[in-house]
């Protein structure tokens, strides 16, 4: 049971390119988050998705994109690099309706942007 | 705004005590919860315990508890015999809002625990 898997691990852009992160989890959940945490700091969420085909901005969207076309599958593109997108960026699931259920964390993308 | 206040950027700890954790929140919703994550140096979340804001009991789990004051508007969180592998950051986080929803999490700034031998 791989749980939640989050491609690549670690990469570097340079500004202005563009590069999607890869999230994918095999337990069936419904909702599924894209979060960012900055040095020293905690997460914050980016995007959140309750659904295939079901997307909503969080907290800080600025700057990135999410579809969710499967229950599975959910990307985060972020289209102009810029340096302050540098970043761990973590994606989460969860089950079902009840928001007492945590969320299951993959292990994060370290992202540089120089 | 919902909002989450960890004042204690770090704490040192002798092995086989116990040690609070602090977390205040500021919510103005009367549903919401209360999730507590550690993050090891490897750098995954993994959740210790959540406690519900309707809930009548403080939350335990192992050795986690939670010390959940609502008038106070605090859930600190107790880890009992504290062990070397409790070393870690320690994030509280909150959901608001009604419980069947989207959970959309707020996090505090973290705590990083050290546990000397």
């Amino acid at each position: 049971n791989a749980g939640v898997t989050q491609t690549p691990k670690f990469r570097i852009l340079k500004i202005g390119q563009s590069m999607t992160l890869q999230c994918a989890q095999d337990m069936n959940h419904n909702y599924m988050y894209w979060y960012r945490q900055d040095p020293g700091m905690g997460l914050k969420l980016i995007y959140y998705s309750v659904g295939a085909g079901i997307t909503d901005k969080g907290e800080v969207p600025n700057g990135y994109n999410v579809s969710r076309s499967t229950t599975e599958d959910f990307p985060l593109r972020l289209e102009l690099a810029a340096p302050s997108q540098t970043s761990v960026y973590f994606c989460a699931s969860r089950p079902g309706h009840y928001s007492n259920q945590p969320q299951h964390f993959g292990d994060g993308t370290r992202l540089s942007i120089l | 705004a919902q909002k989450i206040t960890q004042t204690q950027p770090g704490m040192f700890v002798q092995e086989k005590e116990a040690v609070t954790l602090d977390c205040t929140y500021d919510t103005s919703d009367q549903s919401y919860g209360l999730f507590w994550y550690k993050q090891p140096s490897s750098g995954e979340m993994i959740f210790l315990i959540y406690q519900g804001s309707y809930d009548e009991q403080n939350a335990t789990e192992g050795r986690y508890s939670l010390n959940f004051q609502k008038a106070r508007k605090s859930a600190n969180l107790v880890i009992s015999a504290s062990q070397l592998g409790d070393s870690a950051m320690y994030f509280c986080a909150m959901r608001e809002g009604r419980i069947q929803g989207a959970q959309k999490l707020v996090f505090g700034q973290g705590t990083r625990l050290t546990i000397n031998p």
